[in-house]
């Protein structure tokens, strides 16, 4: 069956440092999407990313965060410069259609962030 | 996108159904009602979405209340796997794209 697929599955770094996770989206989805959990707390939307550009984004989602989508394959969340409080776990999804009403979401098994 | 209430947490014996209530009194005429489940250390999962029919798939089944101001989410014989938090999202068609988890109800199987 197909997945998503994200790596790192565990990255560490220190404070101010930048930090690329990358995505491998199911190949025939067309929306593409980052969420985070940090520990013990809800499932929180980051961004959505459609036909190249965002078409949402969260007001956690500031100019510390990007998304690129580089090689029509994979999916990156990019934070310029972290801070402690990015410490949590980074879900990847995608869909096959616009999530509006309907769209079926898949997420891969996130890549935990921890920021010292 | 509208408001849902779930119970924190519930307890099921292995291999009995589950019922899983939600609450959207609030609901409008285009949400959709979906239902997502994290198992523990993984992302979350799709689980089914109905608008106004009850709907089955191989996972679970989805019971809408007629006014769809509530509905159930049906497991129909509980395996220690389907330990997990599940989550109620209403999504509007029209509205935004990025899902809004709660924090879902905790279903604890016992063996």
């Amino acid at each position: 069956e197909p997945e998503v697929t994200q790596t790192p599955s565990h990255q560490v770094t220190q404070m101010g440092q930048e930090v690329i996770l990358r995505c491998v989206p199911i190949s025939n989805h067309l929306y593409f999407y980052w969420y985070r959990q940090i520990l013990g707390q809800k499932v929180e939307f980051l961004v959505s990313f459609y036909n190249n550009e965002i078409s949402e984004k969260s007001e956690i989602f500031d100019d510390q965060f990007s998304v690129e989508r580089p090689d029509g394959s994979n999916f990156t969340l990019k934070i310029r410069s972290t801070k402690l409080e990015d410490s949590a776990m980074y879900f990847c999804a995608s869909s096959i259609r616009e999530g509006r009403g309907t769209g079926e979401l898949f997420f891969g098994e996130g890549s935990r962030l921890t920021v010292l | 996108d509208a408001k849902t209430t779930q119970p924190n947490s519930m307890e099921s014996n292995e291999e009995e159904p589950v019922h899983l209530p939600c609450n959207h009194s609030t609901i409008s005429g285009t949400d959709y009602i979906h239902w997502y489940r994290q198992l523990p250390s993984q992302g979350p999962e799709y689980v089914i979405h109905g608008l106004t029919s009850n709907v089955n798939n191989r996972m679970a089944s989805l019971a809408i209340a007629e006014d769809r101001k509530s509905s159930t989410l049906i497991l129909h014989r509980a395996t220690l796997r389907d330990a997990a938090v599940y989550y109620c999202i209403l999504r509007d068609k029209g509205g935004a794209d990025g899902l809004t988890f709660g924090k879902g109800t905790h279903l604890i199987i016992q063996p």
